[in-house]
């Protein structure tokens, strides 16, 4: 079993839909639950992190942590095509100082 | 430059070739990561540096790959007698030492190998 489960998509929505991604986690000890927002050809950069459980909001970004399901989940509201990209969870145990990712998500926003 | 700067940016070579790909991370940052990113595929972990040593390098595959930091700046990953299984996109990331205790990383564009 992999650390970390995420569904592959591809996801096409049509603009201003909400959009919702998951991703599943075996261990318990992830400490720091981040999503990262990779464009095509390019590397992944961070849009948002969460530390406990519960929801964090950024704008059209909302992060939700479930640490008894072990289930994280990224809401966009109204999305944009500018959003179309893969959405990668990834998660961080403090000791190790190594990053585990998910496979990643395709999603594709249509205008 | 301001963000994480990988060379060369494509990199085609023959099966059983030497190959060598550049890091330089953002200034001033004391950590740098090496990952591996097959298509489809999330980026899967390399090795992470502190400083000048390798404070993991448990995700290298084996011992055809190598990687240094000599100065603590500037990274090189190095992979001897290519495969064609080695093609992938590798992604270099660099983080502050306060942030990579949070997982916060800046990632480089990539060097995008293909072995022919």
């Amino acid at each position: 079993q992999k650390e970390v489960e995420q569904d592959p998509g591809p996801l096409s929505v049509p603009e201003g839909a909400i959009v919702s991604l998951n991703c599943t986690y075996s261990n318990s000890a992830f400490q720091y639950f981040m999503w990262y927002r990779q464009y095509s050809r390019k590397g992944p950069e961070l849009l948002m992190y969460t530390y406990s459980s519960g929801n964090k909001e950024d704008g059209r970004f909302t992060a939700q942590v479930d640490k008894s399901s072990k289930y994280i989940s990224l809401f966009i509201r109204d999305s944009q095509p500018s959003d179309s990209a893969t959405y990668l969870c990834a998660l961080f145990y403090n000791q190790g100082g190594k990053l585990i990712f998910g496979q990643g998500t395709e999603l594709s926003v249509k205008p | 430059g301001a963000g994480v700067s990988q060379t060369p940016s494509n990199k085609v070579t023959e099966k059983g070739k030497y190959v060598e790909l550049r890091c330089d991370p953002i200034s001033g940052h004391t950590a740098l990561y090496w990952y591996r990113q097959s298509l489809g595929q999330g980026p899967e972990f390399l090795i992470y540096f502190q400083g000048t040593g390798a404070a993991d390098d448990s995700g290298l595959p084996n011992d055809r790959f190598f990687a240094v930091r000599p100065e603590g700046s500037v990274s090189t990953l190095k992979i001897q007698r290519t495969e064609r299984g080695d093609s992938a996109m590798y992604l270099c990331a660099s983080s502050t030492q306060a942030r990579e205790n949070t997982g916060e990383l800046f990632f480089g564009e990539g060097s995008r190998l293909t072995v022919l």
